[in-house]
């Protein structure tokens, strides 16, 4: 199995506080992503990496930026964070092209 | 675009039942075609996979077929136990395109 730690695994915040949480990576692949998963939508998809540096936006990225400054580390900050933000993020990992996901084991985030 | 379509849950079935989740899909091409559980209070890990097809994908007693003829990867098994109780979810994967996954199905499976 991948890797993958997310840290840290439970945080409360307060509405209009800075928040970053950290991916961290193992297996040196290429592609990280950053989801959110909340009642009756599944999985939605924030914000993904294909390179140092190089980041791209998914569905949901408002309100949220992303860095990745070395292969092994994704990191999903809110740069105030709302209650609407309150979820569960997963991090994930892959090689692209048609391979498996490989996902942490989320960060439980509560916004009050 | 790309879609995934899962059975509404959850799904309730008691111990050794026959457990069949449906998932059909829309893409272009031929997408890879996959499985993921989640047990509770992990990430989702890959359950099976199928990349062509006509292709079986198999796995701790789950079974799912790559039918392009009717875009469908119904994820079947044919004895449930407590333990697989968990959220499934189906997922395409086309080329590098990001990949779609289903809203999920809740399982629980009672003794």
């Amino acid at each position: 199995d991948a890797g993958i730690t997310q840290s840290p695994r439970h945080k409360v915040t307060e509405t209009g506080t800075p928040v970053t949480l950290r991916c961290h990576q193992t297996e040196n692949h290429r592609y990280m992503y950053w989801y959110r998963q909340d009642p009756g939508h599944g999985l939605r998809l924030i914000h993904y990496s294909y390179g140092v540096k190089d980041t791209d936006k998914g569905e949901v990225s408002d309100g949220y930026s992303v860095s990745r400054s070395k292969t092994e580390d994704f990191l999903l900050t809110l740069e105030s964070a709302t209650s609407s933000q309150t979820s569960v993020y997963f991090c994930a990992t892959d090689q692209g092209r048609e391979e498996t996901q490989y996902f942490g084991p989320g960060t439980r985030l509560l916004v009050l | 675009g790309n879609s995934v379509t899962q059975m509404e849950g959850p799904v309730t079935l008691s111990e050794e039942a026959f457990l069949t989740i449906n998932c059909t899909y829309t893409a272009t091409g031929y997408p890879s075609l996959f499985w993921y559980v989640q047990y509770p209070g992990e990430g989702l890990q890959l359950l099976l996979k199928a990349t062509k097809a006509d292709d079986k994908g198999s796995n701790k007693g789950f079974e799912a077929t790559y039918r392009k003829e009717t875009t469908s990867f119904h994820l079947e098994k044919g004895s449930v136990q407590v333990s697989d109780s968990a959220v499934y979810f189906c997922a395409l994967s086309r080329g590098y395109q990001k990949v779609t996954f289903g809203t999920g199905t809740k399982l629980q499976v009672i003794p």
